[in-house]
């Protein structure tokens, strides 16, 4: 079975400092890991994905990622947080089985305070 | 250009009663996914479409649940006898093709009363 990990429930961030929401996953095979982030009242946007290739993903609204296959970990990051990116952000591994099917991990809440 | 939508935004139904939520994808996309997110269960998987494949209802949590996709764009979902345990968001999203990245609409809240 496959599954993803965000360990923290809530990041809380100073306005202009690094942030970064942890996400671990455990498949079997090479996995395609995803990041989506929802606003309040609002269906999921797409920030970035893992496939293949260089192990840091770079995507919308300065957001990236590293894929690290050693520590099974695919962590978001943003150098330097603004307020509007207090959001709820989702961590996603396609299924092996069924290619259509996203596996989503809890969420975690972000919030950064100006 | 346009982006996936749903309708209704809202829906208040009386436990049940039978309710319909629609989905309209992204104007080529041949893939069409059904999710739900609620506070117990976070967010969770229920069907998807591929063009005129047969659909992967593996996530379909009973068989109140059904959905289906009509000419290949508009899909229904159909909850029959809603329970209270259905109220939910419920989140459609649709690819170019099902390997490549989901585009979610805003959802549908549904609350059974």
């Amino acid at each position: 079975a496959q599954s993803v990990a965000q360990p923290e429930d809530q990041v809380n961030v100073a306005e202009g400092n690094p942030l970064t929401v942890k996400c671990t996953y455990s498949v079997s095979g090479n996995p395609y890991l995803f990041w989506y982030v929802q606003y309040p009242n609002r269906g999921l946007q797409f920030l970035l994905k893992y496939i293949t290739g260089d192990n840091l993903v770079k995507g919308s609204y300065g957001f990236e990622a590293e894929f690290n296959k050693s520590q099974t970990s695919f962590h978001l990051k943003k150098p330097s947080a603004l307020v509007s990116d207090s959001a709820l952000y989702f961590c996603a591994v396609r299924d092996i089985g069924s290619w259509g099917k996203l596996q989503f991990g809890a969420g975690t809440q972000v919030v950064v305070t100006p | 250009g346009a982006g996936v939508s749903q309708s209704p935004s809202n829906k208040v139904t009386e436990k049940g009663k039978d309710v319909e939520l629609r989905c309209d994808p992204i104007s080529g996309h041949t893939a069409l996914y059904w999710y739900r997110q609620s506070l117990g269960q976070g967010l969770e998987f229920l069907i998807y479409f591929q063009g005129n494949s047969a659909p992967d209802k593996s996530g379909l949590p009973s068989d109140r649940f059904s959905a289906e996709r009509t000419g290949g764009s508009v899909s229904t979902l159909t909850i029959q006898r809603t329970q209270q345990e259905d109220s939910a968001v419920y989140l459609c999203a649709s690819s170019p093709r099902v390997s490549e990245t989901q585009y979610f609409g805003p959802g549908t809240r549904l609350l059974v009363l």
